[in-house]
């Protein structure tokens, strides 16, 4: 079974500062990889995602990931961050779809992003 | 552009009582997923339903039953509710025969056991 691990849980930055958030997944074979953003109760929406191709994978809202395989990681940057970005951000992780069925996310924990005016 | 919708929004039991949830997914979507957060959790996937049969099973209790139906909604039904039950849960859709599995997520239900 897969897992995923963000590393940091609270992160509090000052606007305009660059931000990245880390991810890992363990997994044996090829994944898909998300990143979602929930902000105060509202629901999960996605930021961006890697199927396969370009490791470096442009999302709305000017966030951007990177998958690199060695690593086993999928890291959240953005080089500006706005106080709107507050948020709880969400890696996810899926075995890649082989054609038998719809399997469901694995999530991190998430990591709560403070960002102070 | 349209999105999942989940109903009702918010929904208050007692213990040992009965819920159902329901999903519509995004139209032309054909399968649905429900996952369940806690408070302060990460979602945790229960169920899917591809072309209206079961896809793939996780974390769901045996009191829990799900289905998708012909229209391609999906119903939710909860026995035996249990003070731990109560949760945020969501229902997520994507159209898996085209290969493209982005799952994208409704509102959800805010269930509150008392």
């Amino acid at each position: 079974a897969q897992s995923v691990s963000q590393h940091n849980h609270h992160v509090i930055l000052s606007e305009a500062a660059s931000l990245e958030l880390g991810c890992n997944y363990s997994y044996g074979g090829t994944v898909n990889l998300f990143w979602y953003v929930q902000y105060p109760g509202q629901h999960l929406q996605l930021l961006l995602k890697y199927f396969s191709g370009d490791p470096l994978v442009k999302g709305i809202k000017g966030f951007e990931a990177e998958f690199i395989k060695s690593k086993f990681s999928f890291n959240l940057r953005k080089p500006s961050v706005q106080w709107s970005d507050t948020a709880e951000y969400f890696c996810a992780v899926r075995p890649e779809y082989s054609g038998g069925g719809a399997d469901g996310l694995t999530f991190g924990k998430g990591t709560h992003l403070i960002i102070q005016p | 552009a349209a999105g999942v919708i989940q109903s009702p929004r918010h929904l208050i039991k007692e213990k040992r009582e009965t819920a159902t949830l329901k999903c519509y997914p995004i139209p032309r979507h054909d399968t649905v997923y429900w996952y369940q957060q806690g408070p302060g959790q990460d979602p945790q996937f229960l169920i899917s339903f591809y072309e209206k049969m079961q896809s793939d099973k996780g974390s769901i209790p045996d009191r829990f039953s799900a289905q998708q139906f012909s229209d391609y909604h999906s119903e939710l039904n909860m026995s035996s509710l249990e003070l731990g039950d109560s949760a945020l849960y969501f229902c997520a859709s994507s159209l898996v025969r085209l290969g493209t599995d982005t799952q994208y997520f409704g509102p959800g239900t805010r269930l509150t056991v008392l």
